[in-house]
């Protein structure tokens, strides 16, 4: 059961974007990388999802590499909102384990 | 839709009793996933299903176990209650296992 890597927090001011990054070093062909937000006393919220390359959607890009060892979760333009903990994922067989999640702290 | 539905939302159990947490979902997935999630931290995997009479063991499979006799229901049952147990459990689910995963609004369960 393959597990990803994140940063533990981040901070960040309204209005920047966000970049939070994940790593795969063990990503299977098949699998795909979804994102997640988890705001307090709620189940996660599922964000994107991608295989390679960009995937934009109204709430955030996901950039992926050629060799998908990484993935990269964008956030334009961050409101107080936004803060929240934010979960990557490989989707694929047999797979289904979280990362510890990245903190974000979005500050006025 | 309902889309996924925990209960009950809140549980207080002393030690040694036993329950079950119950999900189900509306949305005809084939996969369904039980988490467990301690104060400040992420989630463990604790069983996961890939269809109805198919389970498997997750991360942190003991002191548990489920049932998938339906596609909608995925129960989960604690047999002799402990404290390490108090946590909140969320169960999810996708139509395919590389989608997107539907989260219960989860279950607080403390063990005293």
């Amino acid at each position: 059961l393959a597990k990803t890597t994140q940063p533990i927090s981040m901070d960040s001011y309204e209005g920047q974007e966000v970049n939070i990054t994940c790593s795969h070093n063990n990503i299977a062909t098949n699998d795909y990388i979804t994102w997640y937000q988890q705001f307090p006393s709620q189940g996660p919220r599922f964000i994107i999802q991608g295989y390679k390359t960009k995937v934009t959607n109204e709430v955030a890009s996901l950039f992926i590499p050629a060799d998908r060892k990484s993935s990269t979760l964008s956030l334009p333009r961050v409101s107080l909102s936004d803060t929240a903990v934010y979960y990557c994922l490989e989707a694929g067989t047999y797979k289904y384990i979280f990362g510890t999640g990245t903190r974000l702290k979005v500050l006025a | 839709n309902a889309g996924v539905t925990q209960t009950p939302k809140f549980r207080i159990l002393k030690i040694g009793q036993s329950m079950t947490l119950q999900c189900t979902q509306d949305m005809n997935h084939n996969y369904m996933y039980w988490y467990r999630q301690d104060p400040g931290m992420g989630l463990k995997l604790i069983y996961y299903s890939v269809g109805a009479g198919i389970t498997d063991k997750g991360e942190v499979p003991n002191g548990y176990n489920v049932s998938r006799s339906t596609t909608e229901d995925f129960p989960l049952r604690l047999e002799l209650a402990a404290p390490s147990q108090t946590s909140v459990y969320f169960c999810a689910s996708s139509y395919l296992e590389t989608d997107g995963y539907t989260f219960g609004s989860g279950t607080r369960l403390t063990v005293v």
